[in-house]
């Protein structure tokens, strides 16, 4: 993995299913994984740091896991609700130095009532 | 607490014409900063960063420049604006000096149109 890729680039769930999504990102010089959600008309915010290969971190319904030697970082929505709906965005701290910071294309969520 | 400020909000520029876009940050000192794009339909670019005052790293080529002449304070510019240059423009920051792993805080973002 060269860049970052996030799948799939849209998802439409009922309210209520559970979802999950992927983040890939270079396993190289790997320092911290974050992931953030950006609703229509706000700015991203954090949902999670994660560091440590192995690392799950939950937040009520939302969870994600991180594996470091692979590259790779699962967000799941638990019992989705119309306002997870935004835009998922993974970012990898590492590659090119660790002040740099380089966002995947990001997961668009739309959960239907 | 810290906060971040971009300024203007929005602005409807036309082609050929210069840009200025502004950021600043309260209560913390030396963060990195970033300026990110999103063009439609696009994902969130990174444009440039800086790790302190006047050191600014530069991630795509193109007519767009950034500048960081106090420590909390990073400016966008551009001489002649381009069509392309149109989206959605957002200023951030994070942590501390030497701080290697902590998310990034947002600005409001600046919507800027370029006809």
């Amino acid at each position: 993995i060269l860049n970052v890729e996030q799948s799939p680039q849209s998802l439409h769930v009922q309210e209520g299913d559970s979802t999950n999504f992927t983040c890939s990102f270079p396993s190289s010089n790997f320092y911290a994984l974050h992931w953030y959600r950006w609703e229509t008309a706000k700015s991203p915010e954090a949902l999670f740091v994660m560091t440590l290969n192995g690392d799950e971190k939950k937040k009520g319904r939302i969870s994600a896991t991180l594996n470091t030697k692979e590259g790779y970082s699962y967000l799941y929505i638990k019992g989705s609700q119309p306002e997870d709906s935004a835009t998922y965005l993974c970012a990898p701290r590492g590659s090119g130095g660790y002040q740099k910071v380089t966002f995947g294309t990001g997961t668009k969520l739309q959960v239907i009532p | 607490s810290q906060t971040i400020h971009q300024w203007p909000a929005t602005l409807v520029q036309p082609v050929g014409s210069p840009l200025s876009l502004e950021c600043t940050v309260e209560g913390t000192s030396n963060p990195n900063l970033y300026w990110y794009r999103q063009a439609a339909g696009r994902g969130l670019q990174l444009l440039f960063y800086s790790v302190g005052i006047g050191q600014i790293s530069s991630e795509v080529p193109q007519n767009l420049s950034a500048s960081r002449p106090q420590d909390r304070q990073f400016i966008l510019s551009s001489k002649k604006l381009l069509l392309s240059d149109s989206g959605f423009y957002l200023c951030a920051w994070s942590g501390l000096a030497g701080e290697a792993t902590g998310e990034l805080f947002f600005g409001e973002g600046s919507r800027l149109t370029v006809l």
